[in-house]
Order: structure tokens, then sequence, then C-alpha cells
């Protein structure tokens, strides 16, 4: 069946720090990609997406580019910042599969001041 | 406006009892979705109904039982709670059943003594 990958965390940075969340899957075809960011107490709210091969997908500072050759999505922000602390998943989704989502196990980023 | 709203927030209550949540999406969409999340963090899908219609039921307790009055509209009941059902509920929505964003509501907090 489809999965999702992501790096476990938690992963505690300094502010303007480098941060890298990696995220692989595993899908049957060919599937729309997606970075969610859950802050605490907060539901889930999209931070970017791709549907395509090659495609970047941007928000916030933060940059995800979809891999088909290394079936991977990769979460990037060159400096982060305090209010960035929070869950990070990484979600497929596939029309074949009624639309279903399958999400990673949520990355936890905390950044220090 | 709120786009995907849940009630209640919080939720305590006794094994055995039976208890409800409602979610309503003031957004037009035609699908709606059910997660669990568990205390470290892991999303689970639950249910999934497109116009009024199930289309995801994945491998949950008969005593979950989700109910869709009309599009707008997704409610969880639950009987006979257990402990392990204590979590944080969430409802989701999207435009349609293919490879779309989802809209999460801000969860419904479920502890079950």
């Amino acid at each position: 069946g489809d999965s999702v990958t992501q790096m476990e965390g938690p992963v505690t940075l300094s502010e303007e720090a480098f941060l890298t969340i990696n995220c692989t899957y595993t899908a049957t075809g060919y599937p729309s990609l997606f970075w969610y960011v859950q802050y605490p107490g907060e539901g889930l709210q999209l931070l970017l997406k791709a549907t395509k091969a090659d495609d970047k997908g941007s928000n916030k500072g933060f940059e995800a580019t979809y891999r088909k050759e290394t079936t991977s999505f990769h979460l990037e922000k060159g400096s982060v910042q305090v209010s960035d602390s929070a869950v990070y998943f990484c979600a497929l989704i596939l029309n074949t599969n009624a639309g279903k989502s399958t999400f990673g196990d949520g990355t936890t980023l905390t950044v220090k001041p | 406006d709120t786009a995907v709203s849940q009630t209640p927030k919080y939720l305590v209550t006794q094994m055995g009892n039976d208890k409800s949540i409602k979610c309503e999406q003031n957004l037009g969409h035609d699908t709606m979705y059910w997660y669990k999340q568990d205390s470290k963090k892991f999303l689970k899908i639950m249910f999934s109904y497109n116009n009024k219609e199930l289309i995801i039921n994945e491998t949950v307790p008969n005593r979950f039982s989700p109910k869709s009055p009309d599009k707008a509209h997704l409610n969880l009941h639950i009987n006979s709670l257990e402990l392990g059902d204590s979590a944080v509920y969430f409802c989701a929505s999207s435009q349609d059943r293919g490879e779309r964003e989802q809209f999460f509501g801000p969860g419904t907090r479920l502890t079950v003594l």
C-alpha cells in the first residue's frame, strides 16, 4: 500500500539555523504531495504542495521539490524562527484511491532563541 | 469566519458512555473526513464522505458511526467508550475526492476516564 516515511524527531534548532525534514514516499501511481503544519493546540493547515514531478512548492520561506526519481519531498527552510516550532506532516494523495490521504508520522520541530 | 468547525472542543466522559462530535464546514466542499490523532501525534484516517456517501471506511471498531445529514455536516457518534478512544479527533474537508488539499478543524480532545 501507499506509505510516507518522515525523518524522526524531535528536531531542535537554534533560531536562524537551516532546516531540513526528510520525506520519502511509496505509491502505486503519481500522487500529489503535501506538507502540513500543526501548531500547538490547533488543527493541521496546509504549508505547501506539489502535484507533479519537479514541481516546487513554497510558502512562508519553506520549500519542497517533488523528486520522482528519489520518491522524495524534503522540506527546507533557510532560517528558522521560534514561531516555526510545530509538528510537520508530509502527506500524499492518489486520485485512484478515493482521495484518501496517507500521512507521515509527523516531525516535531522546536526552535530555541 | 471559521471554515471547518467542531463541537465540542473538549469532551471528558466515563467508560461505557455514548458521545457525539459534530463537524460543519462552510467552504462548499463535497468531501469530509474524520481523523484520529493519538498522543504521539500519529494521524489516522477513519472515515470519508463525498456528497453524503461513505467512500472511505478504515478498520475502525463498529462502535464508531459517522453520519452525514448533508454535505456540509459530518458527525461522529461513539458508543460504549473505552479508555483507548482517548485522542484528538479532527474533522477535515476538501473540495472533492481528488488530489486536493484538506482543511482541518481545530480538533476535539476526547478523554475517557
